[in-house]
């Protein structure tokens, strides 16, 4: 079984200023990958960047980069210098390599309200 | 280009309409799937289709049936549906390589928001 938490509900950031989005996840699989992605309000999940769980380095894909802790089993979302456009929620979503038909897990998701 | 379009975006059926919610993308993909995602929830997985044949059903209410015509279109026929079936339902689609190891990154297309009165 796995499992993901994001333990944020929903935060406010600064415009032009860095935040982190939490993400930590429970599994017995050996080999994984992690996925985030946005959604804004009209509805359409974005894929944002993807951590495999032998990957050494850390995620990076432009504004955003994954903080991948393996022994603390974390995965944290970094975006850096938030705009307006980044007000939406995101989704820590994982899938173990023996995962049937590809399934992702969801977190519970965390709402991000970016102020000018 | 990673796009998956989806149409109606919005439905209004009552509970003894039968409609359909179309899907579709053109990224070569050979697996596709179904997500209904409540206000505030992650989304659900209901169905997943690989190489045009079902793969995983969710426990889905037989009220919901899914169909794969071919590799770039996947289909949801809805038949006497109930108000809490109210929804975002998402489609999915991601390469679906053989190689376990693989990213396999699932791309979502923009939803449709039913509504059942």
């Amino acid at each position: 079984a796995q499992k993901i938490t994001q333990t944020q509900p929903g935060m406010f950031v600064q415009e032009k200023e860095a935040v982190t989005l939490d993400c930590t996840y429970d599994t017995s699989d050996q080999s994984y990958g992690l996925f985030w992605y946005k959604q804004p309000s009209s509805g359409e999940m974005i894929f944002l960047i993807y951590q495999g769980s032998y990957d050494e380095q850390n995620a990076t894909e432009g504004r955003y980069s994954l903080n991948f802790q393996k022994a603390r089993k974390s995965a944290n979302l970094v975006i850096s210098a938030s705009q307006l456009g980044d007000s939406a929620m995101y989704f820590c979503a994982m899938r173990g390599f023996k995962a049937a038909g590809n399934k992702l897990t969801f977190g519970g998701g965390t709402r991000v309200l970016v102020k000018p | 280009d990673t796009e998956v379009t989806q149409t109606p975006k919005h439905l209004v059926m009552g509970m003894t309409n039968k409609k359909s919610l179309k899907c579709e993308q053109h990224m070569g993909h050979r697996a596709m799937y179904w997500y209904k995602q409540k206000a505030k929830k992650p989304p659900e997985l209901m169905f997943v289709y690989s190489y045009e044949k079902l793969s995983i059903n969710e426990s889905v209410p037989s009220r919901f049936s899914p169909e794969c015509p071919n590799s770039s279109l996947l289909n949801l026929h809805l038949h006497a549906l109930q108000p809490e079936d109210s929804a975002l339902y998402l489609c999915a689609s991601s390469q679906s390589r053989r190689d376990r190891t693989s990213t396999d990154t699932q791309y979502f297309g923009p939803g449709t928001r039913l509504t059942v009165l």
